[in-house]
């Protein structure tokens, strides 16, 4: 089975610091993605790599940048946390860029930010 | 924007019961759909799949119905159990793997 690692599961921050949240998958996938799952908005898609040291704007990349280096790791940066990124933030991974398959996602880290 | 929405945001059923949970979409150039399950303190997990050229697909006590005329989804779950109290999203991408959720639907199973 897919492993997808979070390295946090809770995480408390005060405004303006900067945040990295890692990921790690194990299997070799090529997609990686960055959510955030608010109560009401369901998950939204903030940041995805189709491969290492490339990155696509998702729907809300505003305060965020991302970083892929290798191919298994995902980082999601918050350069200035604010409070309105207290969140439940969610990687995900799947196989490749021209097939669809399903995305295999990480038990998530919660971020609050004071 | 493209949307995916859920038809009922809660539903309880009884234990053994078979459970319907639906989902309409927008954007007819989707081709692959998918339905997970989230539990709590989890991420979404996949539960079963389905590409635009079929109608029907069976999985485990799981059998996911694409109507592509009205747009329309769904997951039946058969003899329901305590276990499968979760919140289930449908999904739906198109090219390049982006893939977009609906807010989700919370099932609860009553014993």
């Amino acid at each position: 089975d897919v492993k997808v690692t979070q390295s946090s599961r809770y995480l408390v921050k005060r405004t303006g610091e900067k945040v990295f949240l890692e990921c790690v998958q194990d299997m070799d996938h090529e997609n990686m993605f960055w959510y955030r799952q608010d109560p009401g908005l369901g998950l939204r898609l903030i940041y995805f790599s189709y491969d290492v040291k490339m990155k696509e704007k998702g729907d809300i990349p505003e305060g965020y940048s991302v970083s892929r280096e290798k191919k298994e790791r995902f980082s999601l940066i918050l350069e200035s946390a604010s409070t309105n990124q207290t969140s439940m933030y969610l990687c995900a991974s799947s196989l490749s860029r021209q097939y669809n398959s399903p995305l295999h996602f990480g038990n998530g880290t919660r971020l609050t930010v004071t | 924007g493209e949307s995916v929405g859920l038809h009922l945001p809660t539903l309880s059923v009884q234990e053994g019961d078979n459970s319907i949970i639906n989902c309409a979409y927008s954007n007819s150039a989707s081709d692959y759909f998918i339905w997970y399950k989230q539990e709590s303190g989890k991420g979404p997990q996949f539960i079963i799949d389905i590409r635009s050229n079929m109608d029907k697909r069976q999985g485990q006590r799981v059998t996911v119905l694409l109507n592509k005329t009205v747009k329309h989804l769904s997951l039946q779950i058969a003899a329901t159990q305590p276990g499968d109290s979760a919140v289930y999203f449908c999904s739906h991408s198109g090219g390049y793997q982006k893939v977009t959720f609906g807010t989700g639907t919370k099932l609860q199973v009553i014993p």
